[in-house]
């Protein structure tokens, strides 16, 4: 039980693209989703959370309107990387909770490379 | 702030025990886990300790939690080779079960 799905799992895509990752929990409602990105042998970075049906709360330093977040459903979160730039490549990794006091479910991540 | 602290490597002989250990500096962290991400793919939930436990044994894993010291360590038993991976230690800090990470300990499995 507990899976979570993330696609796709690898994008390689030109400069100045919008790239869209969507995360989705297969067998629970996820009131909460996180999005991480991970930089090569590096720990997680918390990039947003978000609750189903309301506005994603985003850490600080992460641009709001350059990586957008939608979580309209208790099963799917969407995270669009809008006009994305090499810099902007990484290893984008999503979770998901049922709730408070459960534990985390992590997809298997989508590795993100901007030409 | 809060911090969680992890050592970078461990190497050890196939069938010895590993022992990684985590610190910690949230004193109100009310749950621990362990998880482990295999090369290219996003993390495992290995097993995970409420603060109120001093010990949690789940087949060859055992997590051991000293809340006084902020220590927490997970012990493999029987490393086998299929282990070697990335161990990270996290604490829960706050509402929306937000998760504080270690930076990671690189399990090496030799023969």
């Amino acid at each position: 039980g507990a899976v979570v799905s993330q696609h796709p799992s690898w994008v390689i895509c030109k400069s100045g693209t919008s790239v869209k990752i969507e995360c989705r929990s297969l067998d629970f409602q996820a009131t909460t989703m996180f999005w991480y990105r991970q930089f090569p042998k590096q720990s997680l970075m918390l990039m947003a959370t978000s609750n189903e049906g309301s506005k994603a709360t985003y850490e600080q330093g992460v641009e709001k309107d350059k990586f957008l977040i939608n979580h309209a459903s208790l099963t799917l979160s969407t995270l669009t990387v809008t006009s994305a730039h090499p810099e902007d490549s990484s290893f984008y990794i999503c979770s998901a909770t049922e709730g408070q006091g459960q534990p985390q479910h992590f997809g298997d991540g989508t590795r993100l490379s901007i030409l | 702030g809060e911090d969680v602290e992890q050592s970078l490597f461990l190497s050890v002989r196939e069938g010895d025990s590993s022992v990684i250990n985590c610190t910690y500096t949230d004193s109100s962290s009310t749950y621990l886990y362990w998880y482990k991400q295999e090369p290219g793919a996003g993390l495992q939930l290995l097993t995970y300790i409420f603060s109120n436990m001093d010990m949690k044994q789940d087949q060859r894993l055992t997590v051991l939690l000293n809340k006084k010291d902020k220590h927490l360590s997970l012990r493999i038993a029987d490393t086998q080779t299929g282990d070697s991976a990335i161990y990270f230690c996290a604490e829960r800090s706050g509402g929306y079960n937000k998760l504080i990470f270690g930076a990671g300990t690189r399990l090496a499995v030799h023969p």
